[in-house]
């Protein structure tokens, strides 16, 4: 079975507060992983890709990948109350399926 | 910047009944994708394409559904005979290639009502 999984939300965050998002999958074939952020009734929109062990940041966010744990995960420094939005992950190697989403809400 | 546009924004049609939701995707990428999203649950796979053919496929996407690359810019998927449960928001997505060119970039959404 093809999974993607991530932590259970929602998660809340004071405004200017570091939040985690943390996502784990099954298919050992992945070898591509992005994180994507979506508004309500929006469509979701890249905000980082990570290919290699190890992290990877970009402005406030750090994507963090250990494909030994088959684990990825989101940072978001700073978070601000634009933020606040579904984040999906995605893995694409043998499978294009997105976890199951996080609600992050940013509390100012 | 390049985008994939979608259309309608929005159809509603009557149980039983076939739609056509149509995509431009990004000009020079190769893989394209529909997903979908009922309302408040997750964004589904239902099928890549790739090389004028089907690549990948979930079990959603059953023999009600189809998709088509009729030209050298449009990809549709055809809903033969809509089902109450059709509802959803429809989501074309294209990428460049895949691994490290694999970057999904999505419509805006098609709004599928089923009445």
């Amino acid at each position: 079975q093809k999974e993607v999984e991530q932590n259970s939300g929602p998660l809340s965050v004071p405004e200017g507060a570091i939040a985690s998002l943390n996502c784990t999958y099954s298919d050992r074939g992945s070898q591509s992983f992005f994180w994507y952020r979506q508004y309500s009734g929006k469509s979701p929109e890249l905000i980082m890709s990570i290919y290699s062990n190890g992290d990877k940041e970009d402005g406030r966010f750090t994507a963090q990948l250990n494909k030994a744990s088959q684990y990825v995960s989101l940072l978001i420094r700073d978070s601000q109350p634009s933020d606040s939005a579904t984040y999906l992950c995605l893995g694409l190697g043998n499978q294009f399926y997105f976890g199951t989403g996080t609600s992050l809400t940013v509390i100012p | 910047e390049p985008e994939v546009t979608q259309t309608p924004s929005h159809q509603v049609t009557q149980m039983g009944q076939e739609v056509i939701l149509r995509c431009v995707p990004i000009s020079n990428h190769l893989y394209f994708y529909w997903y979908r999203q009922i309302l408040g649950q997750k964004v589904e796979f239902l099928v890549s394409f790739y090389n004028n053919e089907i690549s990948e496929k979930s079990e959603i996407f059953d023999d009600q559904f189809s998709v088509e690359r009729p030209d050298g810019s449009n990809f549709t998927l055809k809903i033969r005979s809509t089902k109450l449960e059709d509802s959803a928001m429809y989501f074309c997505a294209s990428s460049k290639g895949q691994g490290n060119t694999g970057e999904l970039f999505f419509g805006e959404g098609s709004r599928l009502t089923v009445l």
